[in-house]
């Protein structure tokens, strides 16, 4: 069964430095999105990206953050200049297309942020 | 604006018996409502959704769910638990014309031998 797929599972970085997170979604899938988990909270939505464009975003999502499909598989998330509060799981899910479409999730990427 | 509230943040039950997570929703509109499963060190799996069809909604592994208009509710239920049922739970909704899921603080399922 196709599966959504994350690298790393775990990152360390120091405060201010930029991280990218890597996801590769489900091959035949159209819509990707970023969602993240800080230890203790909700899972939250970040962004979600279709036709190399951004077509929705939360208020968490600010210039910070940045998405990418650079190639045809690959989907990044970027953070600029960590701070500690970035500090979180986070989550790559992609879906086939339309609003009734379900969203398959990836294991998650773990960033500490020092 | 949507939210999803689940009552319970800890649920044990013993192996066989009958398992309830609750949830409970609030949306301006119809919304689509979800059940993820997390097991340890894997990804959010879908275990089922509603999306206005169907008010009992059969899902995965013997899950099944009812959404209550009246209620506001979309409890998850399964007659007969298994250990390997153990794992956190998220109740989603989505709201109509959104992509966005929100997601619920989860619930904790513990299964006893």
């Amino acid at each position: 069964e196709p599966e959504v797929t994350q690298t790393p599972s775990h990152q360390v970085t120091q405060m201010g430095q930029e991280v990218i997170l890597r996801c590769v979604p489900i091959s035949n899938h159209l819509y990707f999105y970023w969602y993240r988990q800080i230890l203790g909270q909700k899972v939250e939505f970040l962004v979600s990206f279709y036709n190399n464009e951004i077509s929705e975003k939360s208020e968490i999502f600010d210039d910070q953050f940045s998405v990418e499909r650079p190639d045809g598989s690959n989907f990044t998330l970027k953070i600029r200049s960590t701070k500690l509060e970035d500090s979180a799981m986070y989550f790559c899910a992609s879906s086939v297309a339309g609003a009734q479409e379900t969203q398959y999730f990836g294991p998650g990427t773990r960033l500490l942020v020092l | 604006a949507q939210s999803v509230t689940q009552l319970d943040s800890h649920v044990s039950v013993s192996e066989g018996t009958p398992v309830l997570l609750r949830c409970n929703y609030s949306s301006s509109y119809s919304p689509s409502l979800f059940w993820y499963v997390q097991h340890p060190n894997k990804g959010l799996q879908l275990l089922l959704k509603y999306t206005s069809a169907a008010t009992l909604v059969k899902g995965i592994n013997g899950f099944e769910a009812e959404f209550k208009k009246s209620e506001t509710s979309f409890h998850l239920t399964k007659p007969s638990a298994h250990m390997s049922d153990a794992a956190e739970y998220f109740c989603v909704v989505r709201g109509p014309g959104r992509r966005a899921l929100t997601f619920g603080s989860g619930t904790r399922l513990q299964v006893q031998p």
